[in-house]
């Protein structure tokens, strides 16, 4: 079956510092990527998707670009703030009877002022 | 455009008793699906409904069940409860038919936080 596999936090940064949270991968097909963030007391808000390989899906300043040779789909910033303290999940939609998505445990992000 | 609400925001409850949990979508929006959120197993999808018809489930025990309204409002129950239902149930609502050939963005509600003692 499908999978998602995130790094484990929390990530802790000092403001401004530059995030990488790793997502890689495990679908058949052609699945869609998004990342999905909490932020406290809230449900996920979608933050960003990529549909297709190499495609780029970016958000607030977020990035993340669909790797199909790695199985990858790594979430960038190049400055965080304090603001985007939450907790950001990977998660993929396969194609036909995988549709339900399928969802990382969910990386912590604590950014210091 | 209110967002997605669920009801009650809180609940405590003791072992071998039932709930039930309420989730009205954003107006407009057919599609209800809820999860199971919890930081052993992450987020775990429970059903999936679409103009009153459970369109999928997820492998949870028959405890759990759901139903959806003529007004799209959905409610999830879960009979004799169990130490290990404590988690924050989360119910998403899209527009479209959702099933696997029609992908609409989900909105997710703030969750209902059910604690089994």
């Amino acid at each position: 079956g499908n999978s998602v596999t995130q790094m484990e936090g929390p990530v802790t940064l000092s403001e401004e510092a530059f995030l990488t949270i790793n997502c890689t991968y495990t679908a058949t097909g052609y699945p869609s990527l998004f990342w999905y963030v909490q932020y406290p007391g809230e449900g996920l808000q979608l933050l960003l998707k990529a549909t297709k390989a190499d495609d780029k899906g970016s958000n607030k300043g977020f990035e993340a670009t669909y790797r199909k040779e790695t199985t990858s789909f790594h979430l960038e910033k190049g400055s965080v703030q304090v603001s985007d303290s939450a907790v950001y999940f990977c998660a993929l939609r396969g194609s036909g009877g995988s549709y339900i998505p399928t969802f990382g445990r969910g990386t912590s992000l604590i950014v210091h002022p | 455009k209110a967002g997605v609400t669920q009801t009650p925001r809180y609940l405590i409850k003791t072992r071998g008793q039932q709930v039930t949990l309420s989730c009205s979508p954003i107006s407009g929006h057919r599609s209800v699906s809820w999860y199971q959120q919890t930081p052993g197993q992450g987020l775990q999808f429970l059903f999936e409904y679409f103009s009153e018809t459970q369109r999928n489930k997820g492998n949870f025990p028959g405890r759990f069940s759901g139903r959806q309204f003529s007004n799209s409002r959905s409610e999830m129950n879960v009979s004799t409860l169990e130490l290990g239902d404590s988690a924050l149930y989360l119910c998403a609502s899209s527009s479209g038919s959702g099933g696997p050939y029609s992908y609409n963005e989900q909105f997710f509600g703030p969750g209902t936080r059910l604690t089994v003692l």
